[in-house]
């Protein structure tokens, strides 16, 4: 059964503590892509990778930190330096530059 | 910088109604649009999405979307919405020769009222 997994559903952290975010593929894409979904403002991109070993900031990369150590995995964490962590976060993954496909969210709150 | 917008935020029809979902982008050079829908409680998913070719173009359950280059637009329609369409809508744009990354709109929330 092929898709993108991100877990947990749901997180809870208290104010000051790094948080990770799973996110698991296995379509074999190449890139992926970790979002934030904040209400009213759509999607804004977090970090992206092309291929192991290489990523890229995003839009609003400050306060987030990962890694793309396996083609399958790319890991989020969310830092302490993040001001306002609280948000749904979504991964992604695609062939190249071709279509996304997004996993089911994180939803991150911080208590 | 790149952007793109959804001018209708919040869309409440009633069932059988026709749905029009605007969406202007502010690139100008070659771009690939998409539309993606999340109902309630699931997955974002592609509803349908343009590169190149005939400007209009299919989807998924009935959806259908103009690439109006002119215009900068890619408009979401579909003849006849029912219940089960109620979810948010958001349009996407990359430019064909970067990197893959997708700028969204806002977003559109649609209810429909049985």
């Amino acid at each position: 059964d092929g898709g993108i997994t991100q877990s947990p559903k749901y997180l809870f952290r208290k104010e000051g503590q790094n948080v990770t975010l799973s996110c698991e593929q296995n379509l074999n894409h190449d890139a992926m892509y970790w979002y934030r979904q904040d209400p009213g403002q759509g999607l804004r991109l977090i970090y992206y990778s092309q291929i192991v070993n290489d990523f890229q900031k995003g839009d609003i990369a400050e306060g987030y930190s990962v890694s793309r150590e396996k083609k399958e995995s790319f890991p989020l964490t969310v830092t302490s330096a993040q001001k306002n962590p609280t948000a749904f976060y979504l991964c992604a993954s695609s062939v190249s530059t071709d279509t996304q496909y997004f996993g089911p969210g994180t939803r991150l709150t911080v208590l | 910088a790149q952007s793109v917008s959804q001018h209708n935020h919040h869309v409440i029809l009633s069932e059988a109604a026709s749905l029009e979902l605007g969406c202007n982008y502010s690139y100008g050079g070659t771009v690939n649009l998409f539309w993606y829908v999340q109902y309630p409680g699931q997955h974002l998913q592609l509803l349908l999405k343009y590169f190149s070719g005939d400007p209009l173009v299919k989807g998924i359950k009935g959806f259908e979307a103009e690439f109006i280059k002119s215009k900068f637009s890619f408009n979401l329609r579909k003849p006849s919405v029912q219940w089960s369409d109620t979810a948010e809508y958001f349009c996407a744009v990359t430019r064909s020769s970067n990197t893959g990354k997708l700028i969204f709109g806002q977003g559109t929330t649609l209810q429909v009222k049985p």
